[in-house]
Formats: C-alpha cells, sequence, structure tokens
C-alpha cells in the first residue's frame, strides 16, 4: 500500500519569507503526487500534481515542488509567504488498487501560519 | 467555487442512528468519491462511485454505503453511528479520466458528530 508521511504538523513563518513544506512518500510503483490546501471551513482545493512528466512541478499561486525519485520526496515550496497562505496543506499520493480512477491517499496535513 | 456543494453544513447524531449526507455535483461529473477527514488527521478514502456503481472501496466498514443519481447527486450513508465516525466528510467529483488526466473538485464538507 502507498503512504505519505509529512514532517512537521506545524510550520510557522514570516512573511516574506521561503516556504518549505515536507513530504515523503512510499510507492512500490512510480506514483501521481499532490498537494492540495484546505482553508478553514472550506474543501481541499488543488495545487499542483506531479504525473511523471517535469520533475519540477508549478502550481497556483506561485507554489512548486519537486518530485525526487531517489530521496521519495515531493516537497513544496513558495519563495515568499503571504499572510494569505495560512491554511493546512495536504501531500497525497494515488493509489492504483481496487478498481477506483480517483482514490487518493492523504498524509496527516501541515499546518502553515504566516506571521506579520 | 468549485461547484461542488454538501448538505447539511453541520449535524449532530447520537451513537446507533443513521445519517444520509448529501453532494451535489457539477453537470457532467460521472465520478463522485467521499472522504473522512477525522480531527487533526488527512481525509481517508470511503468509496468512489462512477455513472452510479461503487468502483472503489477503502477500509470501511459495510455500514457506510452510497447512492449516485442520474443528476449528478450523490448521498453518503452511515447506519449504526459510532462515537468514532464524529469527521468532516467530504465528497469529490470529477469528469471521467483518470488521476493522472482529469481532476477531482471537493466540496466544503459536512461535519458529523456523534454524541
Amino acid at each position: 500500500a502507498q503512504s505519505v508521511t509529512q514532517l512537521g504538523s506545524h510550520v510557522s513563518v514570516s512573511e516574506g519569507a521561503l516556504v518549505l513544506l515536507r513530504c515523503n512518500y512510499s510507492s512500490s510503483v512510480p506514483p501521481y503526487l499532490f498537494w492540495y490546501v484546505q482553508y478553514p471551513n472550506q474543501g481541499l482545493q488543488l495545487l499542483l500534481k506531479y504525473t511523471s512528466a517535469a520533475t519540477l512541478v508549478k502550481g497556483i499561486n506561485d507554489f512548486e515542488a519537486e518530485f525526487k525519485k531517489s530521496e521519495t520526496s515531493f516537497h513544496l515550496t513558495k519563495p515568499s509567504a503571504h499572510m494569505s497562505d495560512a491554511a493546512e496543506y495536504f501531500c497525497a499520493v494515488s493509489d492504483f488498487g481496487g478498481g477506483s480512477n480517483y482514490k487518493l491517499t492523504f498524509g496527516k496535513g501541515t499546518l502553515l501560519t504566516v506571521n506579520p | 467555487e468549485t461547484g461542488v456543494t454538501q448538505s447539511p453544513t453541520h449535524l449532530i447524531k447520537t451513537r446507533g442512528q443513521q445519517v444520509t449526507l448529501r453532494c451535489s455535483s457539477q453537470s457532467g461529473h460521472n465520478t463522485v468519491s467521499w472522504y473522512q477527514q477525522a480531527l487533526g488527521q488527512g481525509p481517508q478514502f470511503i468509496f468512489q462511485y462512477y455513472r452510479e456503481e461503487e468502483n472503489g472501496r477503502g477500509n470501511f466498514p459495510p455500514r457506510f454505503s452510497g447512492l449516485q443519481f442520474p443528476n449528478y447527486s450523490s448521498e453518503l450513508n452511515v447506519n449504526a453511528l459510532e462515537l468514532d465516525d464524529s469527521a468532516l466528510y467530504l465528497c469529490a467529483s470529477s469528469l471521467g479520466g483518470t488521476v493522472a488526466t482529469g481532476r477531482q473538485y471537493f466540496g466544503p464538507g459536512t461535519r458529523l458528530t456523534v454524541t
């Protein structure tokens, strides 16, 4: 079974600082990987996804992530944090089992706090 | 706005009762998935429906069941509620394809509290 580990349940940065949220995956096959953001009282919004094309994936709101097979990592970065980035972020991996095309396995999430 | 709505927003039930949660997808979205998100955890896959048939299930007991209707709405039913069923329930719809080629749109969720 595939799994995802998000290192750090809470990350705090200053406005304008680099954002780095860590995600490591476990998979026996080349995975598809995702980052989602969840604002309070809202559903999940897709930031970006890796589907075995370019290893550096650019998403919305200047977020990007790099797939590193040797490190089994898919860390999310943003050069300069904005107050509006404060939210919970989830890394997810696709699961090809069970005949489901859209089954995702999520990490436990990282809460990002941005300080003024 | 994802075009996916869920009702009710909040719900309180007593242990042993039954509950039905509803999701309305965008027109044409023939695939819907349901997830359970316990407090402080990531979402966990419950099951997926494609063209009104279940075609994938996570590690949830049979008392979790669902329906998908031709009008792109769907239901999640939970029988014999347990305290551990307290969670945010998310539905996500997609317009065919696969996880690589398509995209899931998540609703805002229904917060279920079981007392």
